[in-house]
């Protein structure tokens, strides 16, 4: 299957603070990339689709504001966690749409703990 | 509003034979269909697939069936392996002439014994 990378891997932050997360694809270009978060014990709940070039398009009750996403490159977006709180703890996954099918290549995922 | 489903949380099967994971949807107009395979902390990964267009689509010891009348689909391991015990999802997609956003259900834990 094709490589996607996510980095930091785990990231523990302060409440208050930002944290960016970046997801790349390394073995083809994705004009479209996701993003997903996971609660223990449930469901991958998308939450916003990162289109390069253009804006995202986010899920319904996912803020855009504290959730910025850049997909500024073919193979790199971007999430970042905009004045992070306890409550955004969780895990956060991405994935690449490989281009002319219907497949997404998930990344490992970023664990991210506010404190 | 649940759209995939995967009304069985956990599954016990013993090695060698076959593991059956069931998946239901709502939405008639999910038209593709995934399964993925997950462990914990790690990202899921992408086993096999099905169009509508198909009933059956065998990958290895991976077959996926798809009953568009009852909006079921199973994905069939056979025979199991002690290494096939994770988190698996289901997931649906429909047509947008793009990459599409993918629907998760919850999720069945196989857990595979010796």
């Amino acid at each position: 299957g094709a490589v996607v990378s996510q980095h930091p891997s785990w990231v523990i932050c302060k409440s208050g603070t930002s944290v960016k997360i970046e997801c790349r694809s390394l073995d083809f270009q994705a004009t479209t990339m996701f993003w997903y978060r996971q609660f223990p014990k449930q469901s991958l709940m998308l939450m916003a689709t990162s289109n390069e070039g253009s804006k995202a398009t986010y899920e319904q009750g996912v803020e855009k504001d504290k959730f910025l996403i850049n997909h500024a490159s073919l193979t790199l977006s971007t999430l970042t966690v905009t004045s992070a709180h306890p409550e955004d703890s969780s895990f956060y996954i991405c994935s690449a749409g490989r281009p002319g099918t219907r497949w997404q290549f998930f990344g490992p995922g970023t664990r991210l703990t506010v404190l | 509003d649940q759209q995939v489903k995967q009304n069985s949380p956990s599954l016990s099967v013993q090695e060698g034979r076959i593991s059956i994971l069931n998946c239901d949807y709502t939405n008639s107009m999910f038209d593709y269909f995934l399964w993925y395979k997950k462990y914990p902390a790690e990202g899921p990964t992408f086993l096999i697939s099905i169009s509508s267009i198909k009933d059956k689509n065998e990958d290895g010891r991976f077959t996926v069936f798809l009953n568009k009348s009852a909006k079921h689909l199973s994905l069939h391991i056979v025979p199991s392996q002690p290494g096939d015990s994770a988190v698996y999802f289901c997931a649906a997609s429909r047509n947008t002439g793009t990459a599409s956003k993918l629907t998760f259900g919850t999720g069945t834990r196989l857990q595979v014994t010796l």
